[in-house]
C-alpha cells in the first residue's frame, strides 16, 4: 500500500498567515493527488485535485503544488473559517489512501 | 446531493446495511466511493464500485475485505453497504462520496455520514 505522510501533524497560526502543509508518498504516484479540508462534524470537502488544480469555488489562496513523491498544500493568507482539518489522498493505486491529517488551529 | 442511512447500534459479528440516496447528477454515470472516519481519527477509505461501463467492478480496503460488500441500483440512484460479522473497529461515521474520473480522480460530493456503533 502506499503510505501519505503529512507534517506537521498540528499546526497553530495567526489570521493572515501564510501556511504550507506537506504530504509525503511512500512511492511514486505521480499527480494522482487531493487534499480535502474537514471540518468538525462535518464531511470532507475536495479542495485541489491532481496535486495542483483548484476545485470549483475554492478560494484562489489556496493552491497546491508538487508531483511524484512530495506535495505541499499552501494557503497564502489564513482566514477564520481555514481552521479545520486537512487531509491528503492518493488515487494512483488501490487501496485509496489518505494521510494521517493536519489539524491547523488558531493561535 | 448524497444522503446516507440506516447506520445505528449493533453487537459484534452482527450486521448492518447502510444506504446512500443520490440526486441532482446522474447516478449512474458516476463511481461511488464509502469512506469512513473512526472517532476522533482520520479518514479510511473502504470502497469502491464502478459504473455500468465498467460491469460495476468493486475494489476494498484490506481491514474490510470479504466482510462488506458494496453494491448499487441505479434505477433507484442509491449506493448500498452490506457490513457483516462487524468488530468493535468498524465503529465509525460512515461516507458515501462520488468519485470523478476524467483528470480530477478525486472524491467531488460527500454525504453528510451516518453513525456506525459496534458494541455490545
Amino acid at each position: 500500500d502506499i503510505q501519505l505522510t503529512q507534517f506537521p501533524s498540528f499546526l497553530s497560526a495567526s489570521v493572515g498567515d501564510r501556511v504550507t502543509i506537506t504530504c509525503r508518498a511512500s512511492q511514486s504516484i505521480s499527480s494522482y493527488l487531493a487534499w480535502y479540508q474537514q471540518k468538525p462534524g462535518k464531511a470532507p470537502n475536495l479542495l485541489i485535485y491532481t496535486a495542483s488544480t483548484l476545485q470549483s469555488g475554492v478560494p484562489a489562496r489556496f493552491s497546491g503544488s508538487g508531483s511524484g513523491t512530495e506535495f505541499t498544500l499552501t494557503i497564502s493568507s489564513l482566514q477564520p473559517e481555514d481552521f479545520a482539518a486537512y487531509y491528503c489522498q492518493q488515487g494512483e493505486t488501490y487501496p485509496i489512501t489518505f494521510g494521517q491529517g493536519t489539524r491547523l488551529e488558531i493561535k | 446531493q448524497l444522503v446516507e442511512s440506516g447506520g445505528g447500534l449493533v453487537q459484534p459479528g452482527g450486521s448492518l446495511r447502510l444506504s446512500c440516496a443520490a440526486s441532482k447528477f446522474s447516478f449512474s454515470d458516476y463511481y461511488m466511493d464509502w469512506v469512513r472516519q473512526a472517532p476522533g481519527k482520520g479518514l479510511e477509505w473502504v470502497g469502491r464500485i464502478r459504473d455500468s461501463a465498467h460491469t460495476y467492478t468493486t475494489q476494498y480496503a484490506a481491514s474490510v475485505k470479504g466482510r462488506f460488500t458494496i453494491s448499487r441500483d441505479d434505477s433507484k440512484n442509491s449506493l448500498y453497504l452490506q457490513m457483516n460479522s462487524l468488530k468493535t473497529e468498524d465503529t465509525a461515521v460512515y461516507y458515501c462520496a462520488r468519485f470523478l474520473l476524467g483528470g480530477v480522480y478525486s472524491m467531488d460530493v460527500w454525504g453528510q455520514g451516518t453513525t456506525v456503533t459496534v458494541s455490545s
